[in-house]
């Protein structure tokens, strides 16, 4: 069964700082690769997503994530948070046919100072 | 455009007792997925089901069940409650079952006491 490491759990930057979230895999085949944000008191969604092709994946809100197969590794970035980036950052993996859903990690709580 | 529903959004049950989450899809999509959030940790999958079928379960006891219906929402059942069973339960549609994005409802947040 695949599983999904976040490093930071808490995180805490000011404004316009850059941004980098850590997550690794664990799964020997073909894997798909998320990152869902929560923000306060709304529904996880999707900010970006990798499924084949170019591994530097662009998503919402200036995030962007790179693939890099020999490190089992999809790290989040952002050149430039805002306060509002304020949110929970959940890294996911399905693997397979994708049949076994998608298992996260434990996530990493984002705040931003003003 | 309607996103994820899920009702009820919180509900309060006594260990021992039995519950029924409900969710309907996004429309046009086939497929739900079912997850357990508990607090400080990533969802966990459930289950997932695609055309009334049963395409994959997680690690959870028989105590857990669900079905799809010929609209395509779902009911996530849950007996016997233990104070473990206390979290946030999330729905997830996708157009199918294979790997694809899903999008996620608010959730329902059942407590056990």
């Amino acid at each position: 069964a695949q599983s999904v490491s976040q490093h930071n759990h808490h995180v805490i930057l000011s404004e316009a700082a850059s941004l980098e979230l850590g997550c690794n895999y664990s799964y020997g085949g073909t894997v798909n690769l998320f990152w869902y944000v929560q923000y306060p008191g709304q529904h996880l969604q999707l900010l970006l997503k990798y499924f084949s092709g170019d591994p530097l994946v662009k998503g919402i809100k200036g995030f962007e994530a790179e693939f890099i197969k020999s490190k089992f590794s999809f790290n989040l970035r952002k050149p430039s948070v805002q306060w509002s980036d304020t949110a929970e950052y959940f890294c996911a993996v399905s693997a397979g046919g994708g049949a076994d859903g998608l298992t996260f990690g434990k996530g990493t709580h984002l705040i931003i100072q003003p | 455009d309607a996103g994820v529903t899920q009702s009820p959004t919180h509900l309060i049950k006594t260990r021992g007792q039995h519950v029924t989450l409900r969710c309907s899809p996004i429309s046009g999509h086939k497929s739900v997925s079912w997850y357990q959030q508990v607090l400080g940790q990533g969802p966990q999958f459930i289950f997932q089901y695609y055309e009334k079928e049963e395409r994959g379960r997680g690690n959870f006891p028989d105590r857990f069940s669900a079905r799809q219906f010929p609209n395509y929402s779902s009911e996530l059942n849950v007996n016997a409650l233990l104070l473990g069973d206390s979290a946030l339960y999330l729905c997830a549609s996708s157009v199918w079952d294979g790997n694809t994005e899903a999008f996620f409802g608010q959730g329902t947040r059942l407590t056990v006491v």
